[in-house]
């Protein structure tokens, strides 16, 4: 099957700080999406992204379909930003989900 | 916003038991599924349904496992004899009319194995 990988594994920030995850995928797919998984385990919807680039208050992300990979941008960091990021992407009746990265926001 | 409700949130057995894993979708989605994360782990696919019957399942997804719409509105997934392995938190999610579309997940069963 697919592989879906995430870079980095783990990521700790200062309050305020930015930063970019990464999602690299081995085949073409149909769509994309990020979601964060609170300290609660809920998975929150963040973007449906099969191509091109949005923003959402301080999140941004792009995808590039034709290069396998999709870019989560995450500025002015809070405490609430806490948690797990996924990447999954969708290859027909299922969608695939990357490993993941960690983040922890520190105030 | 509508929303995926999973019961129970919790859900605790002896191994060799069997468990009834109850999921509402959103109402007007006709594609469901079953994930499962392990505790600290990636979020794994089960299985898809679409238009009362499996559309896709993954090598998890064996005899033990099975899947129904006993009704418009529910979603299950049974564990038929739970073993220890089974212990994870299970999360249902729908979609809505291609299996591409935006995915909703529930909030989760954390099922535990004893």
């Amino acid at each position: 099957g697919i592989q879906v990988e995430q870079s980095p594994p783990d990521l700790i920030l200062q309050e305020g700080a930015n930063s970019t995850l990464r999602c690299n995928f081995s085949d073409s797919v149909n769509n994309l999406q990020w979601f964060h998984q609170n300290p609660w385990g809920q998975l929150i919807n963040l973007f449906y992204i099969p191509s091109g680039t949005k923003q959402n208050g301080r999140l941004s992300a792009t995808t590039v379909a034709t290069e396998r990979y999709s870019l989560l941008y995450i500025s002015s960091s809070q405490t609430t930003d806490s948690g797990v990021y996924f990447c999954a992407v969708n290859t027909g009746n299922q969608f695939y989900f990357g490993t993941g990265t960690s983040l922890t926001v520190i105030p | 916003e509508p929303e995926v409700t999973q019961t129970p949130s919790h859900q605790v057995t002896q191994m060799g038991q069997e468990v009834i894993l109850r999921c509402v979708p959103i109402s007007n989605h006709l594609y469901f599924y079953w994930y499962r994360q392990i505790l600290g782990q990636k979020v794994e696919f089960l299985v898809s349904f679409y238009n009362n019957e499996i559309s896709e399942k993954s090598e998890i997804f064996d005899d033990q496992f099975s899947v129904e719409r006993p009704d418009g509105s529910n979603f299950t997934l049974k564990i038929r004899s739970t073993k220890l392995e089974d212990s994870a938190m299970y999360f249902c999610a729908s979609n809505s009319d291609r299996a591409y579309e935006k995915l909703f997940f529930g909030s989760g069963t954390q099922l535990s194995v004893l």
